[in-house]
């Protein structure tokens, strides 16, 4: 079983519509949760980061930890074709030298 | 623009080869990454630096990677004997680590193609 596990989609919304992202995760000790959008052959870029759990709201983006549940949702509201992408959720905790560990990533298409 | 740079973006070698990518991190960030990123997978840890000293490094840095942070500025990641399994993407990120805070922001990768 991965650490990270993250359903590789492809999910095809229309435009307006709201997305919802998810991750499940295996280590409790994470602390700190990312999520990452990537356009085609290029370096992630940071959408959200929530230290520990709760809720963070950023512009259309809401990012969601449930630390019990060790589970993990990006959600974007108002999707635009310009949202398409691949989204990656990433977690980390400082043990073992924060070093990070990714979901495989989640394809996103909004037709417009 | 400040954020991390890495060279070259692309890069085709031979099989065998040794061939050397560079990373310039954020200026005041202290720690820098290297992942490594096959096609539809996320990137994968392989070894990080606090300043100039290497902390970890993953069981996937075979003995032919070799990565350098000489003065805790620019990185250094040279692959030796190429081979086509090293085909990827590699990624330098960089983060300024608080108690709170530990933001990993990425460069733009060197596309890698051995053949």
């Amino acid at each position: 079983q991965k650490e990270v596990e993250q359903d590789p989609g492809p999910l095809s919304v229309p435009e307006g519509a709201i997305v919802s992202l998810n991750c499940t995760y295996s280590n409790s000790a994470f602390q700190y949760f990312m999520w990452y959008r990537q356009y085609s052959r290029k370096g992630p870029e940071l959408l959200m980061y929530t230290y520990s759990s709760g809720n963070k709201e950023d512009g259309r983006f809401t990012a969601q930890v449930d630390k019990s549940s060790k589970y993990i949702s990006l959600f974007i509201r108002d999707s635009q074709p310009s949202d398409s992408a691949t989204y990656l959720c990433a977690m980390s905790s400082n043990t073992g030298g924060f070093k990070t560990i990714f979901g495989a990533g989640t394809r996103l298409f909004v037709k417009a | 623009d400040t954020g991390v740079s890495q060279d070259p973006r692309h890069k085709i070698t031979k099989r065998g080869q040794n061939v050397t990518f560079r990373c310039d991190p954020i200026s005041e960030h202290n720690r820098l990454y290297w992942y490594r990123q096959t096609l539809g997978q996320g990137p994968e840890f392989l070894t990080y630096f606090q300043n100039e000293a290497q902390l970890e490094k993953s069981r996937l840095l075979s003995d032919r990677f070799s990565a350098e942070r000489p003065k805790g500025s620019f990185s250094t990641l040279e692959i030796q004997r190429t081979e086509q399994g090293d085909s990827a993407m590699y990624l330098c990120a960089s983060s300024f680590i608080t108690a709170t805070s530990y933001e990993q922001y990425f460069g733009p990768g060197t596309r890698l193609t051995v053949t």
